[in-house]
């Protein structure tokens, strides 16, 4: 079935260090890949998205490149800040409709520390 | 902008009761909207897709009589927990679809419930 593997955590950084978070998938199809950031005591708000093979999301200076070759979608950004701590869940979808819900890792805690 | 809300965000109850937890999609309409659970520093379970007019769809291993969904409108779904016991503590969480699945979903912010 549908998968997702994300790297386990935690992460601990320094503020302004750079981070990857490591996320491969399996899917029978082409799925929209999702990260998605969960703040302490908060629902989970969508990070970024891409849609399709090569499709670069970006938001709040994450990043994260669509790669179908090696089935992956690795989040980054260059200089970490101390409100980017949350738990950070990588997701995917095959459904177009949206009437399936979607696929999660089990999410990797970041803690920055100034 | 579209929004999904949840009331209550916390609510603490004695064991043996039942809680209500409401789901609202907020300036636009969802036919199907998903129940999640998280137990602490862990991933969502998803529960039970919750479809509007027609039964809820379980997950395997939730009990369906415990947790009765119920999805009476276009903008409402409503989880009950039934006779609470401690173990049933933990942060629940509901979702509705964007216009397309491509989009991802919408997230409420989350309803934290302690069955003491």
């Amino acid at each position: 079935g549908d998968s997702v593997t994300q790297m386990e955590g935690p992460v601990t950084l320094s503020e302004e260090a750079c981070l990857t978070i490591n996320c491969t998938y399996t899917a029978t199809g082409y799925p929209s890949l999702f990260w998605y950031v969960q703040y302490p005591g908060e629902g989970l708000q969508l990070l970024l998205k891409a849609t399709k093979a090569d499709d670069k999301g970006s938001n709040k200076g994450f990043e994260a490149t669509y790669r179908k070759e090696t089935t992956s979608f690795h989040l980054e950004k260059g200089s970490v800040q101390v409100s980017d701590s949350a738990v950070y869940f990588c997701a995917l979808n095959l459904d177009a409709s949206g009437n399936t819900p979607l696929v999660f890792g089990k999410g990797t805690r970041l803690s920055v520390i100034a | 902008g579209a929004v999904v809300s949840q009331h209550p965000s916390w609510v603490i109850c004695k064991s043996g009761t039942s809680v209500k937890i409401e789901c609202r999609s907020l300036d636009f309409q969802a036919t199907t909207m998903f129940w999640y659970r998280q137990f602490p520093k862990q991933s969502l379970m998803l529960m039970a897709t919750s479809n509007e007019g027609s039964k809820a769809t379980y997950e395997q291993g939730v009990e369906k009589d415990k947790f009765l969904i119920n999805h009476a409108s276009l903008t409402l779904s409503t989880l009950t927990v039934t006779s609470a016991h401690p173990e049933d503590s933990s942060f629940y969480i509901c979702s509705a679809p964007r216009t397309s699945g491509r989009l991802g979903q919408y997230f409420g912010p989350g309803t934290r419930l302690t069955v003491t």
